[in-house]
């Protein structure tokens, strides 16, 4: 089985801009979940979806959102871009509801960086 | 979720047993013990998890207490490509994984 895909794994932005990261998850996977890691904060959530519903969001401004197609892919946008949204981008999928006896399995990320 | 605490770092040697600790005081009855760990430059890395009895895959073995407030990663044999970050992440009724800094484990050749 294919693990989570995402692309693009490298990008370089300037302020102001905005910025859409893609996620394919494990196949027959439909909880995605996203998450920010920075040397300064950590890994830290920013929003989940299961069957293309956000079930849950984290402690992040409006700028940034998300979605999830029929196929469970998502996708995650940016606007307005900061340099504090510098960071790791890491897109996890989950088999089932997601719930507290299931695994997540992470791609490799994105590595976003803002001029 | 709530977070755990474990040792920023550690050191084993190459071949030889590593035991990674884990706290987790305030862990209620339903809430499952994961863990993952990170290689540079890559996205976490699932390891194994468990509820209430010590659990076994290729990877590695969990040990959880029998008050259950606190658990033990065992890496029965550490090589070079352990050298990871490990996290130990009480999981519960939230569906997100609430990342503490986990512990540096750096593996001597």
């Amino acid at each position: 089985k294919a693990g989570v895909t995402q692309t693009p794994r490298y990008l370089i932005k300037t302020r102001g801009q905005q910025v859409t990261l893609s996620c394919s998850p494990i196949s027959g996977h439909r909880s995605v979940s996203w998450y920010q890691q920075t040397p300064g904060q950590g890994l830290q959530f920013l929003f989940e979806y299961f069957s293309e519903t956000q079930r849950n969001k984290g402690n992040f401004p409006g700028r940034f959102s998300g979605r999830q197609f029929s196929n469970s892919r998502s996708e995650m946008n940016v606007s307005t871009l900061e340099l504090g949204d510098s960071a790791l981008y890491l897109c996890a999928s989950s088999e089932g509801t997601g719930g507290s006896n299931q695994p997540q399995h992470f791609g490799d990320g994105t590595r976003l960086s803002i001029l | 979720d709530a977070k755990t605490t474990q040792p920023n770092s550690m050191e084993s040697n190459e071949e030889e047993p590593v035991h990674l600790p884990c706290n987790h005081s305030t862990i209620s009855g339903t809430d499952y013990i994961h863990w993952y760990r990170q290689l540079p430059s890559q996205g976490p890395e699932y390891v194994i998890h468990g509820l209430t009895s010590n659990v076994n895959n290729r990877m590695a073995s969990l040990a959880i207490a029998e008050d259950r407030k606190s658990s033990t990663l065992i890496l029965h044999r550490a090589t070079l490509r352990d050298a990871a970050v490990y996290y130990c992440i009480q999981k519960g009724s939230a569906r997100q994984l609430t990342f503490g800094s986990g512990t540096q484990l750096t593996v001597l050749p």
